[in-house]
């Protein structure tokens, strides 16, 4: 089966400009969820959706960041407007609904954003 | 709040066996599962531990004491590709929290 997607691999840009990430999940999963990496540490959870409802968005910072998932399938990530400590890797993850599986992630390869 | 704590970087030879320990704090906590990422990579599933004891998947496995809130991960036979870090994370339903990661480096 195909894995997740995200698109684009690779973003450079200079600081108060906006930018967007796109997520496509492994087909069947309900549960996605964004993540931002710092380099040299642990992914950090910024939203996770069930379906198309938002089921944790705590350390999203709202004021710059927003997602959205369209028909419960592909998802957006927006910073608008970009800081400099935006830098990092955007992960995006997928995981089936229920059951011991929903416990398995499966990652993209990820966005590394550079804010200049 | 949410906090696993890991070694930061562990070192070992070839063919050798090496123990990663994580340590948490979570409210609500249901699981660890480990996750494995190489240099420039996405972290890849290992294994879940939801119940005390140990899980067994080839070469890994993977131990959990809840009354001790600590679970490691265990590495056999390691091999030179197996250098990457290696991420605990905590997994509620609702909130998954990762620790900052283990840098393995094996050595010839």
């Amino acid at each position: 089966e195909a894995g997740v997607a995200q698109s684009p691999r690779y973003k450079i840009i200079e600081k108060r400009q906006s930018v967007a990430f796109w997520c496509n999940p492994i087909s069947g999963h309900a549960t996605l969820y964004w993540y931002q990496q710092i380099l040299g540490q642990g992914p950090k959870l910024l939203i996770q959706f069930q379906n198309n409802g938002v089921v944790d968005d705590s350390q999203l910072p709202k004021d710059r960041f927003s997602a959205e998932r369209l028909k419960g399938v592909d998802s957006t990530l927006k910073i608008q407007p970009a800081k400099l400590e935006d830098s990092a890797v955007y992960l995006c993850a997928s995981s089936p609904p229920t059951g011991r599986a929903s416990y398995e992630q499966y990652f993209g390869p990820g966005t590394r954003l550079t804010v200049t | 709040g949410q906090s696993l704590e890991q070694p930061s970087e562990v070192t070992a030879v070839e063919g050798a066996i090496v123990q990663i320990n994580c340590t948490y704090q979570t409210s609500g906590f249901y699981g660890l599962s480990w996750y494995q990422q190489h240099d420039g990579g996405a972290p890849t599933f290992l294994s879940y531990n939801a119940l005390d004891g140990l899980e067994e998947t080839g070469r890994f496995s993977s131990f959990l004491s809840r009354s001790d809130s600590y679970g490691y991960l265990l590495l056999q036979e390691l091999q030179m590709k197996d250098s990457a870090s290696y991420f605990c994370a905590a997994t509620p339903p609702g909130k998954s929290t990762f620790g900052d990661g283990t840098t393995l480096t094996v050595k010839p």
